[in-house]
């Protein structure tokens, strides 16, 4: 199975940097992925890692250390839109398939 | 860009009736997840399909069915309703399990309000 944590919540403000760490244990592992979730829309895809490393796109970064089971998002340039919940996710190769297992969820405040 | 699509979008039913989610994945996409999410909590995955077959399954309760067509769009069937059963139900889809990468794609969700 997975285990998967990550803070509740964070606060931050307009124009800051936010880090979001994400810990898991897992029985198997096939990457891991950053959705945002604002309040009862569907998540959308941030990014992805399955290797060791830092991936970048745009205002957002990901990390991933496979032999720490851990992994963080970086928010940088915060802006009030980006007021919403992060959710880390491991994919796993169970079954036959790759569902996605989350963890809690954190939601970042933004304020001015 | 074609996006996932649910139907319906809000479903309000009583206790012990029954509910049908619809789900129509991105065209081409071949693999249709499910995912619960109840208040505050993260979604938590049902059952997925890969090319109309069953391909994983997760915490979905003996009192839901799922199938996957063949012209790809997923329907799942909620029976004898729960309040409990209250929730947010995505349908994501993927493209190709097999590549390593094949992000899942969430639909908007479909609000089950069993009162």
């Amino acid at each position: 199975g997975q285990n998967i944590d990550q803070p509740t919540e964070m606060t931050a403000t307009e124009g800051a940097i936010v880090q979001i760490n994400c810990t898991y244990q897992t029985s198997g592992f096939n990457g891991l992925f950053w959705y945002q979730q604002h309040a009862g829309e569907a998540p959308t895809f941030l990014s992805y890692n399955v290797l060791d490393g830092l991936e970048e796109k745009g205002r957002f970064s990901s990390f991933l250390s496979r032999s720490k089971g851990y992994s963080y998002l970086l928010l940088k340039e915060l802006q009030m839109k980006d007021s919403a919940s992060y959710l880390c996710a491991v994919r796993d190769l169970g079954g036959a398939g790759n569902k996605l297992t989350f963890g809690g969820g954190t939601r970042v405040l933004v304020k001015p | 860009a074609a996006g996932v699509i649910q139907s319906p979008r809000h479903l309000i039913k009583e206790k012990r009736e029954t509910a049908t989610l619809k789900c129509y994945p991105i065209p081409r996409h071949d693999t249709v997840y499910w995912y619960q999410q109840g208040p505050g909590q993260d979604p938590q995955f049902l059952i997925s399909f890969y090319e109309k077959m069953q391909s994983d399954k997760g915490s979905i309760p003996d009192r839901f069915s799922a199938q996957q067509f063949s012209d790809y769009h997923s329907e799942l069937n909620m029976s004898s309703l729960e309040l409990g059963d209250s929730a947010l139900y995505f349908c994501a889809s993927s493209l190709d399990w097999e590549s390593s990468y094949n992000e899942q794609f969430f639909g908007p969700g479909t609000r089950l309000t069993v009162l």
